[in-house]
C-alpha cells in the first residue's frame, strides 16, 4: 500500500514565477491537508481539501491555492513566488478530516525561491 | 484559538538516558495532542496521539506522552534512548477538522 506521495521531490523557481505541487493520498483517505514548514520551523497549515472543495484556509494569503481532483489527489499551486516561498511544501492525507483521524505526511517537496 | 510551545529547542541526551521533551499547549476547547517525529529529509511520522481517553498515551519505538489538563502538558518520554531516536520532534494540537498546530520543534540528539 503505498503511502502519501508527492512530486516532484525538489523545485527551484525563481521570484514571480508560478509553481505546482502535487499530492496523492494514502488508499482509502480522501481528504488532502497542505502545510508549509520553513526551515527551523513546524509546519503552517495552508488549507484543507475535502470532496473537491476547500474546507479550512490558514493565514496564507490568495497567491496560494489548490485543488482537489475526483480521484481525490491534490495541487498546490503559488503564484507570484517570493524569497520568502522558499520551504518544505507537506502534504497530509486522512479519512474524513476529522480531527480523530490520524494525518499521513508525505515527503515533501522542497522549495527554493531564487 | 490554539498554540502550541515546545520548550528547548534542541535537547542532548546520552544513548541508554531518559528522553524528555516538553510541550505546553493552549486551546480553548478540549485539544487533541500528538507528537511526530522527522528525520532529515522525510516527512512526519505519527508517534503517539491523545484523544481524550487514555492520559498516558503509549506510541511507537517505545515513547510515551502524559496529558496533564492542570498544566496544560503534553510531555513526550522515553526511558532509554537509541541512536536512532535522533531525530527532530513537533508537538500538534488540533481541535476543529484536522487542522493541526505545530510546535517549532525540538532537535534531540543522542550522544554515544
Amino acid at each position: 500500500d503505498a503511502g502519501v506521495t508527492q512530486s516532484p521531490t525538489h523545485l527551484i523557481k525563481t521570484r514571480g514565477q508560478q509553481v505546482t505541487l502535487r499530492c496523492s493520498p494514502k488508499s482509502g483517505h480522501d481528504t488532502v491537508s497542505w502545510y508549509q514548514q520553513a526551515l527551523g520551523q513546524g509546519p503552517q497549515f495552508i488549507f484543507q481539501y475535502y470532496e473537491e472543495e476547500e474546507r479550512q484556509r490558514g493565514n496564507f494569503p490568495d497567491r496560494f491555492s489548490g485543488h482537489q481532483f475526483p480521484n481525490y489527489s491534490s495541487e498546490l499551486n503559488v503564484n507570484a513566488l517570493w524569497l520568502g516561498d522558499s520551504a518544505l511544501y507537506l502534504c497530509a492525507s486522512s479519512s474524513s478530516g476529522t480531527a480523530l483521524e490520524t494525518q499521513y505526511f508525505g515527503p515533501g517537496t522542497r522549495l527554493l525561491v531564487l | 484559538a490554539q498554540s502550541v510551545t515546545q520548550l528547548g529547542s534542541h535537547v542532548s541526551v546520552s544513548e541508554g538516558a531518559l528522553v524528555l521533551l516538553r510541550c505546553n499547549y493552549s486551546s480553548s476547547v478540549p485539544p487533541y495532542l500528538f507528537w511526530y517525529v522527522q528525520y532529515p529529509n522525510q516527512g512526519l511520522q505519527l508517534l503517539l496521539k491523545y484523544t481524550s481517553a487514555a492520559t498516558l498515551v503509549k506510541g511507537i519505538n517505545g515513547f510515551e506522552a502524559e496529558f496533564k489538563k492542570s498544566e496544560t502538558s503534553f510531555h513526550l518520554t522515553k526511558p532509554s534512548a537509541h541512536m536512532s531516536d535522533a531525530a527532530e520532534y513537533f508537538c500538534a494540537v488540533s481541535r476543529q477538522g484536522s487542522k493541526s498546530t505545530f510546535g517549532d520543534g525540538t532537535t534531540l540528539t543522542v550522544k554515544p
